[in-house]
C-alpha cells in the first residue's frame, strides 16, 4: 500500500457508542494529523503529533481521543459523540523537516453520529 | 478576521477559458502557501506550493504569491470540465507545521 490509508470509510454509530478511527502512512513522514471538515466550513484542526508526541491540540472535546503508538500510524477514539459530530475526518502526514511540503491526506472516515 | 480568507463561489467559467482563484491570510510571517484540490465526496489533493514572491507554473496551473499584499492566487488555463472541484487555499501558519485552509472556491467549467 501507498499513501495515506484511513479506515474505516464510513462509520454510522449512536451517541452512547465506542468506535476507533484508523490511518496509516506509508510515505516515511514524522508528522501526523486529524483533521475535521463539516460542510460549508474550513479544515479544521484537530490535533498533531510531531514523532509519536502531541504537540497541538486545538480546544477538541474530550469524546474525541486521540492516539499515535508510532510515526505510522494514527487513531482517533471516539466515545459519547454528539450529533453535530457527523463530518469527514481526514488524516494527513508530512515530513517535518521544515515547511517546504504540504500534507498528504487520506481518503477520510465519513462519520454519522444517530 | 479569518486566518485564511476565499470567495466561496461558484466560480462558473466555460471550457477552454482562465480560470482566477483568489486567497488572502492575516498571518503576515507565513512563508509556505498550498493550493489544493477537493472532488465532491473525496479527500484535498495537493496542485501546487509556493514559497517566493511572483508566479510558479506547472502545466495549466500558475500560482501566485504576493506577500506585501497577503494574497495568493491561482490560475488556471485552459480549464476543463474535469478542474470542476473545490479549490482549498492553505497557508502553513505558527509551530509544527500547521497547516491552516480556506474554506474552499467552488469552481464549475461548463461544457
Amino acid at each position: 500500500e501507498t499513501g495515506v490509508t484511513q479506515t474505516p470509510r464510513h462509520l454510522v454509530m449512536g451517541m452512547t457508542n465506542k468506535k476507533s478511527l484508523k490511518c496509516e502512512q506509508h510515505l516515511g513522514h514524522n508528522a501526523m494529523y486529524w483533521y475535521k471538515q463539516s460542510a460549508k466550513k474550513p479544515l479544521e484542526l484537530m490535533f498533531v503529533y510531531s514523532l509519536e508526541e502531541r504537540v497541538e491540540n486545538n480546544s477538541v472535546p474530550s469524546r474525541f481521543s486521540p492516539e499515535c503508538p508510532n510515526s505510522s500510524h494514527l487513531f482517533l477514539h471516539l466515545h459519547t459523540l454528539q450529533p453535530e459530530d457527523s463530518a469527514l475526518y481526514l488524516c494527513a502526514s508530512s515530513q517535518e523537516s521544515g515547511t517546504d511540503y504540504g500534507y498528504t491526506f487520506g481518503s477520510g472516515t465519513r462519520l454519522t453520529v444517530v | 478576521q479569518k486566518e485564511v480568507e476565499q470567495n466561496s463561489g461558484p466560480l462558473s467559467v466555460p471550457e477552454g477559458a482562465i480560470a482566477s482563484l483568489n486567497c488572502t491570510y492575516s498571518d503576515r510571517g507565513s512563508q509556505s502557501f498550498f493550493w489544493y484540490r477537493q472532488y465532491s465526496g473525496k479527500s484535498p489533493e495537493l496542485i501546487m506550493s509556493i514559497y517566493s514572491n511572483g508566479d510558479k507554473e506547472d502545466g495549466r496551473f500558475t500560482a501566485q504569491l504576493n506577500k506585501a499584499s497577503q494574497y495568493v492566487s491561482l490560475l488556471i488555463r485552459d480549464s476543463q470540465p474535469s478542474d470542476s472541484a473545490t479549490y482549498l487555499c492553505a497557508v502553513f501558519s505558527g509551530g509544527y507545521n500547521k497547516l491552516i485552509f480556506g474554506a474552499g472556491t467552488r469552481l464549475a467549467v461548463h461544457p
